[in-house]
C-alpha cells in the first residue's frame, strides 16, 4: 500500500484481556519495526523483524508480549493478560533497508488502553 | 547510561523567525542522526538523516547540523511557519556494526505563532 497501516487506531481493553494489534507495511519494505510510545516518554523499541532473518526481540519488555510477521509482510503484536502499565501509543514503521537509512516510514499507531 | 536529550520540551517562536531545535546524546556512536516531525495521533514522518562524517544537511527551508565531538545536533528551520507547529524528534541508528534499531529523544514540541 501507499503507506503503513495499523489497525485497530484504538483499542480499550480490560486488564488481564489479551489483544493482538496489527501493522501492514509498505510494499517491498524488508524492514520492520515496533515501538511503544507513552504520555511524555520517547518512543520504546520493542521488535524488529528483516526478511527471513530471526526477529530481534531485544526490547520486548516481558513475555505477555510477543509478535511475528507473516510472509514478510503483515506483522501481529499480541500482548497477553494485559496490564494497566501496557496503556500507550503502539507504533508500526517500515523501511526499504536495516539500519533505517532511508529513513522509516511510520503508521498512524494503534491507542491501547487498559483500564 | 545511554540518554538522548532534546533542549526543551517545548519552544515558542515567532512566525518568520528560525527555529533551532537542540540534540544531545552520551555513550552512543551513532552513524546516521535522523529527524523526525510528530503531529497529535499520527506516527512520526521522517525529515532528514545525516551521517557522521557530514557537518550539515540541508532541505528546503530545514538545516541539520551534527558535530560527534560534542555529540549534538542542532535542527534549524528558517522562515518559520504556523503550519511547522509540531513535535520533532531525533533519532540515532548505529549504523551496522550496533543495535537494529533508531534510539528516539522525547521530542520539544514547537509552537510557531502567527
Amino acid at each position: 500500500g501507499a503507506g503503513v497501516s495499523q489497525s485497530p487506531s484504538n483499542k480499550v481493553t480490560e486488564k488481564g484481556k489479551d489483544v493482538e494489534l496489527r501493522c501492514d507495511p509498505i510494499s517491498g519494505h524488508t524492514a520492520l519495526y515496533w515501538y511503544r510510545q507513552s504520555l511524555g516518554q520517547g518512543l520504546e523499541f520493542l521488535i524488529y523483524f528483516q526478511g527471513n532473518s530471526a526477529p530481534d526481540k531485544s526490547g520486548l519488555p516481558s513475555d505477555r508480549f510477543s509478535a511475528e510477521r507473516t510472509g514478510g509482510s503483515v506483522s501481529t503484536l499480541t500482548i497477553q493478560r494485559t496490564q494497566q502499565e501496557d496503556s500507550a501509543v503502539y507504533l508500526c514503521a517500515s523501511s526499504r533497508e536495516v539500519q533505517g537509512v532511508y529513513g522509516y516510514t511510520f503508521g498512524s499507531g494503534t491507542r491501547l488502553t487498559v483500564v | 547510561s545511554q540518554k538522548i536529550e532534546q533542549n526543551s520540551e517545548a519552544l515558542n517562536i515567532q512566525e518568520g523567525k528560525t527555529a533551532t531545535l537542540t540534540c544531545n546524546y552520551t555513550n552512543y556512536s551513532p552513524a546516521y542522526l535522523q529527524w523526525y516531525r510528530q503531529d497529535p495521533g499520527r506516527g512520526p514522518v521522517f525529515l532528514l538523516l545525516i551521517r557522521e562524517n557530514e557537518k550539515e544537511k540541508r532541505k528546503e527551508r530545514l538545516k541539520v547540523t551534527f558535530d560527534t565531538t560534542l555529540k549534538q545536533s542542532l535542527f534549524h528551520i528558517t522562515a518559520s511557519q504556523p503550519a511547522d507547529s509540531a513535535t520533532y524528534l531525533c533519532a540515532l541508528d548505529q549504523g551496522p556494526a550496533g543495535a537494529n534499531n533508531l534510539f528516539f529523544g522525547t521530542g520539544t514540541r514547537l509552537t510557531v505563532i502567527p
